[in-house]
């Protein structure tokens, strides 16, 4: 079983629309849970932390639910530079290192 | 942006031929990783370093090999290209484990023919 599963899309959505993308992990010991964005053969860039609390910055808004081993990444007022492919991002407890998602992907249409 | 580059940006070779791409880094971050990024399987962790000298392998680190000598190189060797390991491959670096996110260099494309 995959560290992380993401829905690979694509999403295509007009400006102005919501869109949410989830994202489950299955080991629940997992501390640390991030989404990165990542542009056509460019190099994965953090977006955001996600914290239990659930945190927004801007049009952003990330969520985590322990008891469902999901985490989910709502994006408000789409905008044309929203265009990418949305990673999802967990520690694996005990390891060293972040599991990475296959990605999302998404294209805000004008 | 973080000061993390990697070398070559683009490189082509011969299945069978050594080839060695460097990660180089001016933040001074304890850890450094080397991932390998192919179509449906996402980015995949082949070799990370938590310090000078001390390397530790990843999920798929068969005919990969790295070494740090210093805490601003981190180099991967591909012992004998194939053409499995024609991907592209990002450097990443850390100031810790768990909490802190990634920052990733820009990625070398290389192609084993």
């Amino acid at each position: 079983r995959k560290e992380v599963e993401q829905d690979p899309g694509p999403f295509n959505v007009p400006e102005g629309a919501t869109v949410a993308f989830n994202c489950t992990y299955s080991n629940s010991a997992s501390q640390s849970f991030f989404w990165y964005r990542q542009d056509c053969r460019k190099e994965p860039k953090l977006l955001m932390s996600v914290y239990s609390s659930g945190n927004e910055d801007g049009r952003f808004t990330a969520q985590l639910n322990r008891a469902s081993q999901y985490i989910s990444l709502l994006i408000r007022d789409s905008k044309l530079s929203d265009s990418a492919t949305y990673l999802c991002v967990v520690n694996g407890a005990g390891a060293n290192n972040l599991f990475f998602g296959t990605g999302t992907r998404l294209t805000v249409i004008p | 942006d973080a000061g993390i580059t990697q070398s070559p940006r683009h490189k082509v070779t011969e299945t069978g031929t050594p080839v060695t791409l460097r990660c180089h880094q001016t933040e001074n971050h304890r850890y450094m990783y080397w991932y390998r990024q192919d179509p449906g399987h996402g980015l995949r962790l082949i070799h990370y370093s938590y310090g000078v000298k001390d390397t530790d392998k990843g999920e798929v680190s068969d005919g990969y090999s790295v070494s740090r000598s210093k805490t601003e190189d981190f180099l991967l060797t591909l012992e004998s290209a194939t053409s499995s390991q024609t991907s592209v491959y990002f450097c990443a670096i850390s100031e810790g484990q768990g909490h802190y996110g990634y920052t990733f260099g820009s990625g070398t494309r290389l192609t084993v023919v």
